[in-house]
């Protein structure tokens, strides 16, 4: 079945540092999720990616969908402690959404 | 004013013992997901509606059940619960189109805050 991997599992940033994370799917996806969960919070929606190639910007986050739509990532440039939480990216494929494992950030002031 | 409302935050019960946790909502949304989520891990979803049609994944174990008895409410049900019940039972919705059915829509899923689920 649809699997969807993400790297890296976590991620220990200076503040001012960029943060990367990935996302893999074994197959192809019709659209692809992000979303932020703070610690002791909610997954909370950031953006959908639906063309293949196609790149948003929300502020200093940067989100990107392959071009063969099998990956994505999402970027966040000159990293600040608010930042810190875990991303989970969320890809749909035929019929399904499957959630990757996250990425979970934190920052050091 | 919150969305998706989930009671209790915090569920302590006893080890076979049946619990019921809770999820409303004022979005008017047609599609309802129950998820469970260990620490450190992705939510993985258990099942869902889509309106009154009940999808369960096909790793859900029997012990969990749901009921959506309308549109505001839905409801999981763990009969008897083990202590790797133990986790964050998120519940979620979205409005899906007849088209986009299914899980996957194009629509972001609301999430409410959980019920942090115990088991003594």
């Amino acid at each position: 079945g649809q699997q969807v991997m993400q790297i890296p599992q976590y991620q220990h940033v200076q503040e001012g540092e960029d943060f990367t994370t990935y996302c893999n799917s074994s197959t192809t996806l019709s659209n692809i999720q992000w979303y932020k969960q703070r610690p002791g919070g909610h997954p909370v929606f950031l953006i959908q990616l639906v063309k293949s190639g196609e790149v948003k910007k929300q502020k200093r986050l940067t989100f990107q969908f392959g071009e063969a739509k099998k990956n994505s990532s999402l970027h966040i440039t000159a990293t600040q402690t608010t930042d810190v939480g875990t991303y989970f990216c969320a890809g749909r494929g035929n019929n399904d959404m499957r959630f990757g494992a996250g990425t979970r950030l934190t920052v050091k002031p | 004013d919150a969305m998706v409302i989930q009671n209790p935050r915090y569920q302590v019960t006893q080890f076979g013992k049946p619990v019921t946790l809770s999820c409303s909502q004022t979005l008017n949304h047609n599609v309802m997901y129950w998820y469970q989520q260990k620490s450190s891990q992705a939510p993985k979803l258990l099942f869902h509606y889509y309106d009154k049609d009940f999808n369960n994944e096909a790793d859900t174990p029997d012990n969990f059940q749901s009921r959506r008895p309308n549109t505001s409410f839905c409801f999981l049900d763990i009969r008897s619960p083990g202590l790797g019940d133990a986790a964050m039972y998120l519940c979620a919705t979205s409005r899906v189109s007849s088209r986009g059915r299914g899980t996957g829509s194009n629509q972001p899923q609301h999430f409410g805050d959980g019920t942090r689920l115990s088991i003594l």
